[in-house]
C-alpha cells in the first residue's frame, strides 16, 4: 500500500468551476501538508503548506486537513485556464518527503 | 534569483555507462534531496541531505550515489546505468529553521537509459 494515494485523473473543468483534489494518506506520523502545482516540463512549485487539521486560505486556494480521516483537500474557486497543470499533494514526517501521484487539472476557456 | 539549478537538462546513456547529475542551489537551505518522477509513481525520495557532509537513503536508493561537500552542491552519481533508470530527476532544497520545511524543485533532468 503506497503511503499516499491520489486519483490521477484527468479533470477537466470549465473556466469558473469550484475544483476539488484530494489525496488520502495511511501514516498517522505525517503532521506536514503541502498541495504542489507542476506546469509541463518544470519542476514542482508550492501553492500550500498546512500543519495539522483544520482549513488555510490563499486567494482562489483553500487546503483543508482531516487528520482523524486521514484526507486532504485542495479547493480552486473560479478556476482559469492558467490552472491547468498537475497538482501534487505531499506529506511529511521526519526528514522525508512522500508524493501523491498527482492530478491532472484541463480547464476549458 | 536562481534557487535550484539543475545541470543537464537532457541526457541519453547507454547501459552500463557512469553519470553526476549536477545540483545547486543559492538559498543557503541546508536540507537538499533528490527525486525521480514516473508515470503512475509520482515522486520518489532517492537521497537526501541535512547538511554538508550528511547524507541518507530515501523510498529508492539503490543504483545511486550522492555526497554534499558544501551547501551549496548535491551531486547525484548513477553508477552504472540501467534502463530501469530512465526518469526525471528533481532536485529539491529547503530550509532547516524549523521542522519539515516545504521544499523548492529545480527544474528537473530528463534521463534515458539505451
Amino acid at each position: 500500500q503506497k503511503e499516499v494515494e491520489q486519483d490521477p485523473g484527468p479533470l477537466s473543468v470549465p473556466e469558473g468551476a469550484i475544483v476539488s483534489l484530494n489525496c488520502t494518506y495511511s501514516n498517522s506520523a505525517f503532521q506536514y501538508f503541502m498541495w504542489y502545482r507542476q506546469y509541463s516540463r518544470k519542476g514542482p512549485e508550492l501553492l500550500m503548506y498546512t500543519y495539522s487539521s483544520g482549513n488555510k486560505e490563499d486567494g482562489r486556494f483553500t487546503a483543508q486537513v482531516d487528520k482523524s480521516s486521514k484526507y486532504i483537500s485542495l479547493f480552486i474557486r473560479d478556476s482559469q485556464p492558467s490552472d491547468s497543470a498537475t497538482y501534487l499533494c505531499a506529506m511529511s514526517a521526519g526528514n522525508q518527503f512522500y508524493f501523491g501521484t498527482g492530478t491532472s487539472l484541463t480547464v476549458i476557456p | 534569483n536562481a534557487g535550484v539549478t539543475q545541470t543537464p537538462k537532457f541526457q541519453v546513456l547507454k547501459t552500463g555507462q557512469s553519470m553526476t547529475l549536477q545540483c545547486a542551489q543559492d538559498m543557503n537551505h541546508e536540507y537538499m534531496s533528490w527525486y525521480r518522477q514516473d508515470p503512475g509513481m509520482g515522486l520518489r525520495l532517492i537521497h537526501y541531505s541535512v547538511g554538508a557532509g550528511i547524507t541518507d537513503q530515501g523510498e529508492v536508493p539503490n543504483g545511486y550515489n550522492v555526497s554534499r561537500s558544501t551547501t551549496e552542491d548535491f551531486p547525484l552519481r548513477l553508477l552504472s546505468a540501467a534502463p530501469s533508470q530512465t526518469s526525471v530527476y528533481f532536485c529539491a532544497s529547503s530550509s532547516v529553521t524549523g521542522p519539515n520545511q516545504p521544499q523548492h524543485f529545480g527544474d528537473g533532468t530528463r534521463l534515458s537509459i539505451l
